[in-house]
């Protein structure tokens, strides 16, 4: 089993939509959890930490269960430039800074 | 965040030859990361370099194929030695960020190196 799954995708949707990603990590003692945005040919950007409580940035919305070991990102009103892979990220247990990512979600958002 | 600064941004190799990929950052970090991205394919970790000690590797990565320099504490390279097609992927460095336990958790990358070995 991978440390960190996501369905790849593609979810090709049309402006304006609602769409979730969904992630779920193996490592029960895992702290920290981020969304990561991923451009074509681009590096890696955070797009968000994931907090226990849930978190809202904008149309940006992601939420934790840790009872479950899964994590969601949440986009509203989606946008062209909304269109890019995002990556589930899991920081490794210890204090060795490892992160653990899944394979990413691709968007495509169509006019 | 940090500024990162990553060269060469891509290269075409003979096989069998090595290219040392650079990694400068505009402040002083104690961990900075490689990671190799197949085509295709998320981000794998290769190794953790941290200044003054040797660079921790992860499995299925050897120091003898991946050798790892942290001279400073803004500044590594990754070497991938004697390469061969399959060796043909993109390597990002990356670093923790700056300040607090919570920023520390979070990485900034590099815009990657594109190495494809003929």
């Amino acid at each position: 089993r991978k440390e960190v799954e996501q369905d790849p995708g593609p979810f090709n949707v049309p402006e304006g939509a609602t769409v979730a990603f969904n992630c779920t990590y193996s490592n029960s003692a895992s702290q920290s959890f981020f969304w990561y945005r991923q451009d074509c040919r681009k590096e890696p950007k955070l797009l968000m930490s994931v907090y226990s409580s849930g978190n809202e940035d904008g149309r940006f919305t992601a939420q934790l269960n840790r009872a479950s070991q899964y994590i969601s990102l949440l986009i509203r009103d989606s946008k062209l430039s909304d269109s890019a892979t995002y990556l589930c990220v899991v920081l490794g247990s210890g204090n060795t800074g490892k992160l653990i990512f899944g394979q990413g979600t691709t968007l495509q958002v169509k006019p | 965040s940090a500024v990162i600064s990553q060269k060469p941004s891509r290269d075409i190799c003979q096989r069998g030859t090595s290219l040392t990929i650079q990694c400068q950052v505009d402040s002083q970090v104690t961990m900075m990361f490689w990671y190799r991205q197949q085509p295709g394919q998320s981000l794998t970790l290769i190794a953790t370099a941290n200044q003054g000690s040797e660079a921790t590797y992860e499995s299925g990565f050897v120091i003898d194929k991946f050798p790892i320099s942290r001279p400073n504490l803004t500044f590594s390279t990754l070497t991938v030695s004697n390469m061969s097609p399959e060796d043909s992927s993109i390597y990002l460095c990356s670093v923790e960020g700056v300040g607090g336990p919570v920023a520390k958790n979070i990485q900034y990358f590099g815009a990657g190196t594109r190495l494809s070995v003929l």
